[in-house]
């Protein structure tokens, strides 16, 4: 059972132009999620982070927004450049059951993003 | 650089075999998670270990085995390996448990 999906494995889009990559979960207890951003051959980064109690989350060219009430949220980039070519993972933090216990970070399968110049 | 070194980078084994894979967190960071990325899948949690102690499981196979030295140092062991093993393998480390992951380069396991 996939708690946290990226129904799209690759998006394209022209250099200067909005890049949007969407994710979807389904578990209401998730309390904070992430956008880690990998390249070939090394391993993921973190990109930008969302708290469940906040809608949207901006850092330079890469802002967050969650919606909490339709489980989404979604990572715009503006304006994408080749550089941003990589593939982007969604993640999602579900909080320890018990005090002392741990959290748990689930992740999507990840979406390809190709900014062509 | 994210600071977490994963050694050895290829692996390539037969089926049956037991392996060794080796992570260095980032200096100062406690907590070392292992996760398996297989062919078209999103990164599975494994094990995580703060401070030397196991402190939360995921989907870890009972051939796959894990520990965190005083050095904070990590090693996942794989044994009776299947060729559904074959993955690449990702050590994270954080300053605490609820820190963003710091994640190394992986090492790409092929089983034969």
């Amino acid at each position: 059972d996939q708690q946290v999906k990226q129904n799209s494995p690759s998006l394209s889009v022209q250099e200067g132009r909005i890049s949007i990559l969407n994710c979807d979960y389904t578990n209401s207890m998730f309390d904070y999620f992430l956008w880690y951003k990998k390249y070939p051959a090394e391993g993921p980064t973190f990109l930008i982070s969302i708290s469940s109690i906040k809608d949207k989350n901006e850092d330079g060219r890469f802002t967050v927004f969650l919606n909490k009430s339709a489980k989404h949220l979604s990572l715009h980039i503006v304006p994408s450049q080749p550089g941003d070519s990589a593939v982007y993972f969604c993640a999602a933090r579900l909080q320890a059951i018990r005090q002392g216990g741990s959290e748990k970070l689930v992740f999507g399968k990840g979406t390809k993003l190709t900014v062509n110049p | 650089d994210s600071g977490v070194t994963q050694t050895p980078k290829h692996l390539i084994t037969a089926t049956g075999q037991r392996v060794t894979l080796r992570c260095s967190p980032r200096s100062g960071d406690l907590s070392v998670y292992w996760y398996q990325q297989s062919l078209d899948q999103g990164l599975q949690f494994l094990i995580q270990y703060y401070n030397g102690e196991e402190r939360a499981k995921g989907n870890i196979l009972e051939r796959f085995s894990a520990q965190q030295f005083p050095d904070l140092h990590s090693e996942l062991n794989l044994s009776s390996l299947e060729l559904g093993d074959s993955a690449l393998y990702f050590c994270a480390s954080s300053v605490r448990p609820n820190s963003p992951l710091h994640f190394g380069n992986g090492t790409r396991l092929t089983v034969t």
